[in-house]
């Protein structure tokens, strides 16, 4: 079984800052996907990265997926309480997807 | 939107009955999943299609069996439900352009006493 770990596990922060989330696993995925997940509703897609190195930005938000394809990082700038949510990373192995055990963030006004 | 609809939303029954779980989708989408998330654990493949009657055990199989008889249909049963099954369930779907690319239901709140 391919294994992501996600910390930290709980984030709260004020709004303004500036935050970092990781993903880390020991095995290499074809591509990572970052959702975002909020209470009562199924996740949902933020961003794919495919190749090792990448850096995608989506507004305030910039993901990258490591040299090596094994981890990856999204980084928010100036959190908003609109960012509040559960934030998922998971790695493609062929069409199956594993996920991360998540990271919930917290932005309080 | 996908179009993904489960059912039922919420279900409460008892330790040794059969549930039924429904996942319905109208984008035509190939592959079909069925997850489950627990505190703590994120989500954790249950089993996923590739095709109408073409089905694969994921991570967490065991007690748990699917079928997919319509493209649009993929059907989750508990043959006889356990306490550890208690869990949100959801049901995913993704046309076949991208692996990653999963649109989801809005999850199956299920209990068992």
């Amino acid at each position: 079984t391919q294994l992501l770990e996600q910390s930290p596990q709980f984030l709260s922060i004020q709004e303004g800052e500036n935050l970092t989330v990781y993903c880390n696993s020991s095995s290499v995925f074809s591509s990572l996907q970052w959702y975002r997940q909020e209470p009562g509703e199924g996740p949902v897609l933020l961003v794919t990265v495919v190749t090792g190195g990448e850096v995608k930005k989506l507004k305030r938000l910039t993901f990258q997926f490591g040299d090596a394809r094994k981890d990856s990082s999204l980084h928010i700038t100036a959190a908003q309480p609109g960012d509040t949510g559960l934030y998922l990373c998971a790695g493609a192995n062929g069409w199956q997807l594993t996920f991360g055990s998540g990271t919930q963030l917290t932005v309080l006004p | 939107d996908a179009g993904i609809t489960q059912s039922p939303r919420h279900k409460v029954t008892e330790t040794g009955t059969p549930v039924t779980l429904r996942c319905h989708q109208t984008e035509n989408h190939r592959y079909m999943y069925w997850y489950r998330q627990d505190p703590g654990h994120g989500l954790r493949l249950i089993h996923y299609s590739y095709g109408v009657k073409d089905t694969d055990k994921g991570e967490v199989s065991d007690g748990y069996s699917v079928s997919r008889s319509k493209t649009e249909d993929f059907l989750l049963t508990l043959e006889s439900a356990t306490s550890s099954q208690t869990s949100v369930y959801f049901c995913a779907s993704n046309p076949g352009t991208s692996p990653g690319e999963l649109f989801f239901g809005e999850g199956s709140r299920l209990t068992v006493l």
